[in-house]
């Protein structure tokens, strides 16, 4: 079946404006997870979705990040005033329900801050 | 929280040889360890877990061992070819709880001909 998808796979932006990153997760998995991967580094948590619960947002970096999830399947990670250091992959991964059960990662999306 | 460290963050080794990434975590009440593989340009993905109720778990050229007492667990790979090449990550986390999975920096293996 398909995999997990983000869009789009590369961004532009000038410093201080908003951008929106999608991810569409595998159909059925309850579990939603953003990371963000700067050059060369290892994987930063940043939020995660479970179900109807209330997300984790204990690794957002900045009250300019946020992400919601509708309909449970479809999420969305919008950074406001974006700044340089934002520069990064943002991935996307979802499981079939929590923690330890196997992450299917997206293809990431490539942000850069100009 | 819990806290995983990696070693060595960069390691080349001639194919054939073996070669071993090391982890430690902080959290005693951690019994879930995955570790993941992410080719050059590609995603993360699993390539073998264990959970702390066993010491050892193999699959093929692929072995991890767990070492609950010390906090620490290994990946092992063993007569190694050029498309073992790529970074390892090693994560930890509590089955049944909240507590999200949480990776180490990352090693970046390199088998060369």
């Amino acid at each position: 079946g398909a995999g997990v998808s983000q869009s789009p796979s590369n961004k532009v932006t000038e410093k201080g404006k908003d951008v929106e990153l999608r991810c569409d997760p595998i159909s059925g998995h309850t579990a939603l997870y953003w990371y963000r991967q700067s050059l060369g580094q290892g994987l930063e948590f940043l939020i995660y979705f479970q179900g109807n619960s209330a997300p984790d947002k204990s690794g957002l970096p900045s009250d300019r990040f946020s992400a919601e999830r509708t309909g449970g399947s479809v999420s969305t990670l919008t950074i406001q005033r974006t700044q340089q250091e934002d520069s990064a992959v943002y991935l996307c991964a979802s499981a079939r329900r929590g923690h330890t059960d196997t992450q299917y990662f997206g293809p990431g999306t490539r942000l850069t801050v100009l | 929280g819990e806290n995983v460290e990696q070693h060595p963050s960069t390691l080349s080794v001639q194919e054939g040889d073996s070669a071993v990434i090391k982890c430690t975590y902080s959290d005693s009440a951690s019994n879930y360890f995955p570790w993941y593989k992410q080719e050059l340009g590609k995603r993360p993905q699993l390539i073998i877990d264990i959970r702390s109720n066993v010491g050892e778990k193999k699959d093929q050229r692929i072995a991890v061992t767990l070492n609950k007492t010390a906090k620490h667990f290994s990946l092992h790979i063993t007569e190694t070819q050029p498309e073992d090449s790529a970074v390892y990550f090693c994560a930890a986390s509590i089955i049944g709880t909240a507590s999200k999975l949480t990776f180490g920096t990352g090693t970046r293996l390199q088998v060369t001909l």
